[in-house]
C-alpha cells in the first residue's frame, strides 16, 4: 500500500535554529499537509497545498513557517527560529482528491532544547 | 470555527466485547467524517469514513454512524481484539474546505 513517507522521525534543535521536516507524499497526489500534535494535545492543522501554493493556513503558521515543493517527489516544512513551544510531533499528509482521502505519514518528532 | 468533541477519553473493553467511540460536531457545513487508528510511534491510519449524505457505513468489524440533525457520529468495534488497542481520533472537514478538524482522542484498551 503506497505510502506518505518522513524524515527524520526524531529531530532535536537548539531553540532559535533553522529546522527542515522533509516529506515525500503518495506519488499520484496532489494535495499536500502539515499537521502538528503537540503531546497529549489534539492534532491541529497547520497548512495545505495545492499547484504550488499555499490553499489554507491556521493562525499557528505565522511568518516563521513556511512550505515548499522543491521537487516533483518532496514537500517540506521550515521552521526559521525554532521555539521551545515548537516541540510536538509533526505529520505530513496527502490526498488525491480534494475533500477526501487523506494518508499520514509517521511523523517527525521535533524536540526543541 | 468547527470544533469536535470527542468521548471517551480512555475506554476499556473485554476482548470480544463491542467499543463505542461518539463525536460530536459544531459546523453544520462539515460533511466529511474520517476515523484514524493511531499506534505508538506512528501516524494517523484511516479505517473508516463517512460522508454527510449516509447515515451508517460498514467496513467488517467496524461501523461508523452519522447524525446529521444532531451532529454527532460514532465509531462501533465488534468482537474487539488486543490489537485494536490504540488511540482513535475522530476528525470532522467541512464542504469546500481541506482542514481536517481532530477530536482529542479515545485510548482503547482491550485486555483478553
Amino acid at each position: 500500500e503506497p505510502e506518505v513517507t518522513q524524515t527524520p522521525s526524531h529531530q532535536v534543535t537548539q531553540m532559535g535554529q533553522e529546522v527542515i521536516l522533509r516529506c515525500v507524499p503518495i506519488s499520484n497526489h496532489l494535495y499536500f499537509y502539515w499537521y502538528r500534535q503537540i503531546l497529549g494535545q489534539k492534532v491541529e492543522f497547520l497548512v495545505s497545498f495545492y499547484n504550488n501554493e499555499i490553499s489554507e493556513k491556521s493562525e499557528i503558521f505565522d511568518d516563521q513557517f513556511s512550505v515548499e515543493r522543491p521537487d516533483g517527489s518532496n514537500f517540506t516544512l521550515k521552521i526559521r527560529s525554532t521555539k521551545l513551544e515548537d516541540s510536538a510531533m509533526y505529520f505530513c499528509a496527502s490526498s488525491e482528491t480534494f475533500n477526501y482521502g487523506y494518508t499520514f505519514g509517521s511523523g517527525t518528532r521535533l524536540t526543541v532544547v | 470555527g468547527e470544533n469536535v468533541e470527542q468521548h471517551p477519553s480512555t475506554l476499556s473493553v473485554q476482548e470480544g466485547d463491542s467499543a463505542v467511540i461518539k463525536c460530536t460536531y459544531s459546523d453544520s457545513a462539515s460533511n466529511y467524517f474520517p476515523w484514524y487508528k493511531q499506534e505508538l510511534g506512528k501516524g494517523p491510519q484511516l479505517i473508516i469514513d463517512i460522508r454527510s449524505n449516509v447515515g451508517e457505513k460498514k467496513d467488517q468489524r467496524i461501523a461508523v454512524t452519522l447524525n446529521k440533525t444532531a451532529k454527532h457520529f460514532s465509531l462501533h468495534i465488534t468482537e474487539t481484539q488486543p490489537e485494536d488497542s490504540a488511540v482513535y481520533f475522530c476528525a470532522a472537514l467541512r464542504e469546500y474546505g481541506n482542514k481536517l478538524v481532530f477530536g482529542a482522542g479515545t485510548i482503547l484498551r482491550v485486555k483478553s
